[in-house]
């Protein structure tokens, strides 16, 4: 099965900029999508093939994917940032849905 | 389009569990629906689709243990999991993947379910 790999834990300062990455077989292949969730809520779409914003995401989040790695950048974090990213893949030869693991963010 | 999953919050080992996602503010049909679980502290785990007509796909990991279904008459997708154990301890989500598009668009609050006897 595909697996998606995400660093445990990115710290931040406010202002400054968070990257995470995503890192999956031939990743670049695929359509990348990242999610985010704050505690005791729904996950909520923040990008969407690789670097596109659904209506209402701020612009500060931006993505790109190449080779066997995604990147989710946010850009100038605020405190509200703070939360738990996934990156999330169909892998076609499954037909499966695949999260990655999991990075939580910290802005110190 | 709002998403809400009911069903018992406390199932009994051996048990199956059952759930139900409501749909409102669109039509279930001619989108891909799915369950997602997450456990206590974990990460988000994919446990299955439905599709129009009935076309499902599932993660093995769960063993044929899932089914989904769909009843298109109450906008309704429905999840069965079987022979539950403690493991099977989570809060589950339904979410709609968007059409023509392989990500998660809408998901639904979650439902915390324990599994005790």
């Amino acid at each position: 099965s595909y697996v998606l790999t995400q660093p445990p834990s990115v710290s931040v300062a406010p202002g400054q900029t968070a990257t995470i990455t995503c890192g999956g077989n031939n990743i670049g292949s695929k359509n990348v999508h990242w999610h985010l969730q704050k505690p005791g809520q729904a996950p909520v779409l923040v990008v969407y093939d690789d670097s596109d914003r659904p209506s209402g995401i701020s612009e500060r989040f931006s993505g790109s994917n190449s080779g066997n790695t995604a990147t989710l950048t946010i850009s100038r974090v605020e405190a509200g940032d703070e939360a738990d990213y996934y990156c999330q893949v169909w892998d076609s030869g499954s037909d499966h849905y695949v999260f990655g693991t999991g990075t939580k963010v910290t802005v110190l | 389009v709002q998403l809400q999953e009911s069903g018992p919050g406390l199932v009994k080992p051996s048990e199956t569990l059952s759930l139900t996602c409501s749909v409102s503010g669109g039509f279930i049909y001619s989108y891909y629906w799915s369950w997602i679980r997450q456990p206590p502290g974990k990460g988000l785990e994919w446990i299955g689709y439905i599709y129009n007509t009935g076309s499902t796909n599932y993660n093995p990991s769960l063993r044929s243990r899932a089914t989904i279904s769909e009843d298109t008459s109450n906008n309704r997708i429905s999840l069965r999991l079987t022979s539950v154990t403690a493991a099977d301890a989570a809060v589950y989500y339904c979410a709609r993947v968007y059409g023509g598009g392989t990500h998660f668009d809408y998901w639904g609050q979650g439902l915390l379910v324990t599994v005790s006897s």
